[in-house]
């Protein structure tokens, strides 16, 4: 079934440790998108990607990278996590072909820093 | 800069009751526009788009060039409604989203 995944979904870990959040979609989209939200915030876009081997940073500054090595992958990454790192983060895909290029979300990571 | 605002945080409204979640925009040129919409424990999803110029589950946007506005309406709220509904721009080839309305529909 075509679909979004993020794992985890939630994630509970110490300061300076490294970690991944995973995103995958099975929509074949080329276009995918990580976004971080605060309880009653906006969607702030952190990352995006137009396709393979192409990624760019967002208009709200993030200390995470990402990778986009295969169409249907694009994980992000916090070399090493801070409390200010506390937040929700989604990840979308949309395809640019469509007219209106609505975006598809995925479940959604929740991220404790303590 | 291009955003999009919206004001109200939390609008609680009975049952049959008539709904209009305000957006603004600041875009520069013609805008596209979208309201997405989260249910209790469900995804953020498309409601509807302003090129479509559709109505969804009984929703309407309108596109206000002269007030930039899109707001959302629909003039007898469900308690089915009761969610979060963003408002949210493209620009540049990229989404901003407003900071969301939470609908409470009373019954």
């Amino acid at each position: 079934e075509a679909d979004i995944y993020q794992t985890p979904r939630y994630l509970v870990i110490g300061t300076g440790k490294k970690i991944t959040l995973e995103c995958s979609q099975t929509m074949g989209h080329d276009k995918m998108y990580w976004y971080q939200q605060d309880p009653g915030m906006e969607l702030h876009l952190i990352h995006y990607s137009y396709g393979v081997n192409s990624t760019e940073k967002g208009d709200l500054s993030s200390e995470s990278t990402v990778s986009r090595i295969r169409t249907e992958h694009f994980p992000l990454t916090l070399e090493s996590a801070r409390p200010s790192h506390t937040s929700q983060y989604l990840c979308a895909s949309s395809d640019s072909t469509s007219p209106g290029d609505e975006q598809f979300f995925g479940p959604g990571t929740r991220l404790t820093v303590l | 800069a291009q955003r999009v605002t919206q004001p109200e945080k939390l609008l609680s409204v009975f049952k049959g009751a008539p709904v209009e979640l305000k957006c603004n925009y600041s875009y520069s040129g013609s805008p596209e526009l979208f309201w997405y919409v989260q249910y209790s424990r469900q995804r953020l999803q498309l409601l509807l788009r302003h090129i479509s110029r559709e109505s969804i589950k009984g929703f309407t946007a309108d596109l206000n060039k002269g007030e930039t506005s899109f707001h959302l309406k629909k003039p007898f709220a469900q308690e089915e409604d009761s969610a979060m509904y963003y408002c949210a721009g493209v620009g540049s080839g990229k989404f901003y989203f407003g900071s969301g309305t939470k609908l409470n529909v009373k019954p």
